[in-house]
């Protein structure tokens, strides 16, 4: 059965602490990976997608990576306005259907 | 600007009713999904189509239904409420491969 677990599930951090978030998948056959940032009260709001291993992506403070096996959001000296749910997601081969990972909660203190 | 939207935001219903979720979307997808979210499982899919007269099963689909009959619209209905469908559910489309855009989500309670 496909699946998308992500770690931790909540990660409380001082600003400028920089961390990592991650993502691990099992499926058959990856056609990409997604990751969302979701603020309470609204739908999930797209940052990043990996195609294939090795691939990596950078928007401000964010990086994401890419494993055969996992992938890891990168938070390099967050502020608190980085304070959200990080989702992951999988869209498997031969369809268009994601599947998500349950999300890690990042709180950023001032 | 092209966009998404779920109708209603809220609603509150009670056990047994038929409740009909809508979701408009202007960017003319052919790909539209429906998800629950609840806590501690994050987004759950319900159904979704890849186009006119196309509608699939996700993950938990019992007691749900969604039909597709032009581009724009996916509604989905609960055909009688229960108390375990009380959610946040999520509307979103895509193009393909690509990201999917995602609704503001309409907090269904049913009582």
């Amino acid at each position: 059965e496909d699946q998308v677990t992500q770690s931790p599930e909540a990660l409380r951090l001082q600003e400028g602490e920089s961390s990592s978030l991650n993502c691990s998948y099992t499926v058959s056959g990856l056609r990409g990976l997604f990751w969302y940032r979701q603020d309470p009260g609204k739908g999930p709001e797209f940052l990043f997608t990996l195609y294939s291993a090795g691939e990596e992506k950078e928007k401000e403070r964010l990086k994401a990576t890419l494993t055969k096996k996992e992938s890891f959001l990168h938070i390099t000296a967050p502020k608190p306005e980085d304070s959200a749910t990080y989702l992951c997601a999988v869209q498997e081969g031969g369809g268009f259907k994601t599947i998500f990972g349950a999300g890690t909660r990042l709180f950023v203190k001032a | 600007d092209a966009e998404i939207t779920q109708s209603p935001r809220h609603k509150i219903t009670e056990t047994g009713r038929q409740v009909t979720l809508a979701c408009h979307q202007t960017w003319n997808h052919n790909n539209m999904f429906w998800y629950r979210q609840d806590l501690g499982h994050g987004l759950r899919l319900i159904h979704y189509s890849y186009g006119v007269q196309d509608t699939n099963k996700g993950e938990v689909s019992d007691g749900y239904s969604v039909s597709r009959s032009n581009t724009e619209d996916l509604p989905l209905t609960l055909e009688s409420a229960a108390s375990s469908q009380t959610s946040v559910y999520f509307c979103a489309s895509s193009p393909g491969r690509e990201e999917a855009f995602f609704g503001q989500g309409t907090r269904l309670t049913v009582v």
